[in-house]
């Protein structure tokens, strides 16, 4: 059973950078999956950010790419969010996700629990 | 980027009733239509993918049907347990988005 957990900071100041891990537990970072950060502003809907390929690939929201960077570090299974530039738009419940993907089929079914992240002086 | 517009945003039902969601996508996406759950303070969790495939321990009164743009995601007698909000997320192309989300209500 593979399990998602996010870790970082809660409270970031404006123009400064969100930085946030997920660890991946149950499974490897170096399977065929691609993993994913989605993010839900408090009272909103969920708003994918962005996704990487242990090999490297990335592929990010056109409204965030200028400011997202998503890498891995496959010696400890896990991979990493930097958010540049926050505002307190970017004020969200940030998940790690798994992206699977099969025959004509894509969906994130494995997700951690979300934590936390008020930008905030 | 490909909208998905849910309707309607927010649904009172009973226990026993049958509901149903729809979902519109501003451009063809073929199958590549799936459904997420979620509950106050938690992770979404996915309900259906390919847009009638039933995720692994989902009960089968959730079902899901359409095609190209439009989608519907039914639930045939509801329990207490399915008070929730529900997304449509397009997987066709990226950016992947969600729709607005419909929240299900007692």
């Amino acid at each position: 059973q593979v399990q998602l957990q996010e870790s970082g900071p809660g409270l970031v100041k404006p123009s400064g950078t969100l930085s946030l891990t997920c660890v991946v537990s149950g499974g490897s970072i170096s399977s065929s999956s691609w993993w994913s950060w989605v993010r839900q502003p408090p009272g909103k809907g969920l708003e994918w950010i962005g996704e990487m390929y242990h090999r490297g690939s990335t592929n990010y929201n056109p409204s965030l790419k200028n400011r997202v960077t998503i890498s891995v570090d496959k010696s400890k299974n896990q991979f990493s969010l930097k958010l540049t530039s926050v505002t307190a738009a970017d004020t969200a419940v940030y998940y790690c996700a798994r992206h699977d993907y099969g025959d004509y089929v894509s969906y994130f079914d494995y997700w951690g629990p979300g934590t936390v992240v008020i930008v905030s002086s | 980027d490909i909208q998905m517009t849910q309707s309607p945003s927010s649904l009172s039902a009973s226990v026993g009733d049958r509901v149903t969601i729809t979902c519109r996508a501003s451009q063809s996406i073929s199958s590549y239509l799936n459904w997420y759950q979620q509950k106050p303070g938690k992770a979404p969790k996915l309900l259906i993918y390919d847009v009638s495939n039933l995720q692994r321990g989902v009960p089968s009164r959730f079902s899901g049907s359409g095609s190209g743009t439009d989608f519907t995601l039914s639930i045939a007698g509801l329990q207490p347990e399915d008070f929730a909000t529900f997304y449509c997320q397009q997987s066709y192309t990226t950016p992947y988005n969600f729709g607005q989300g419909t929240r299900l209500e007692i």
